[in-house]
């Protein structure tokens, strides 16, 4: 089973408000990522955690927050977004294998509006 | 430099034939991964293949075979007997040994499979 799921699909938020995304694996998988996709671009890779810590942060704003509560949950949390955050999140996941082998498993996505 | 180069922003095929999509790549690790992924309108990225940089045999999973040229560092995509389903954006990424928390992406290819 290489099934990583993410809710919700759809969000649309104004920009004061407060939300959450949600990622789950259970494939044992050590390490989750969070990339976000703008239409017609490859993924950007926002935040990796390995053992359940963060171990990458892309220079996100400060107004996405992840955490990682055990090893098969990953949330992103968002407040006072902007309009050019409108784009496609995804949530992956992989074993850690330390090395070039480590295949990403990706979740459906979830496409958020901020208005 | 680029890590990965896909330079065929689209492609046609006709349904039932065969087509390669193009990927090269840049890396002076020795240990490294690459990764073919699919994604359908509906946002998910479907892990295809992966063919390792030691792998002496080209990766082949059903349909899908992967064209490794190492010395040339490209590692094409075939696929044989194109399907309607087949339409989509695929992505060529990389991972290395000695950063292997980062996956590289192309910037993708969007093929078309005609009726």
């Amino acid at each position: 089973d290489t099934e990583v799921t993410q809710t919700p699909k759809h969000l649309v938020m104004g920009m004061t408000n407060k939300k959450s995304l949600k990622c789950e694996q259970h494939m044992g998988h050590r390490a989750m990522y969070w990339y976000k996709q703008k239409a017609k671009k490859p993924p950007e890779l926002m935040f990796v955690y390995s053992y359940e810590k963060l171990s990458i942060n892309e220079s996100v704003p400060s107004r996405f927050s992840p955490e990682c509560p055990n090893s098969s949950l990953l949330n992103l949390h968002l407040h006072a977004l902007q309009p050019e955050d409108s784009a496609l999140y995804l949530c992956a996941s992989s074993q850690l294998t330390g090395d070039g082998t480590d295949t990403q498993y990706f979740g459906p996505g979830t496409r958020l509006t901020v208005l | 430099a680029q890590k990965i180069t896909q330079t065929q922003p689209g492609m046609f095929v006709q349904e039932k034939e065969a087509v390669t999509l193009d990927c090269t790549y840049d890396t002076s690790d020795p240990s490294y991964g690459l990764f073919w992924y699919k994604q359908p309108s509906s946002g998910e990225m479907i892990f295809l293949i992966y063919q390792g940089s030691y792998d002496q045999q080209n990766a082949t999973e059903g349909r899908y075979s992967l064209n490794f040229q190492k010395a040339r560092k490209s590692a094409n995509l075939v696929i044989s007997a194109s399907q309607l389903g087949d339409s989509a954006m695929y992505f060529c990424a990389m991972r290395e040994e000695y950063n292997f928390n980062k996956f590289y992406f192309g910037s993708g290819t969007k093929l078309n499979v005609k009726p």
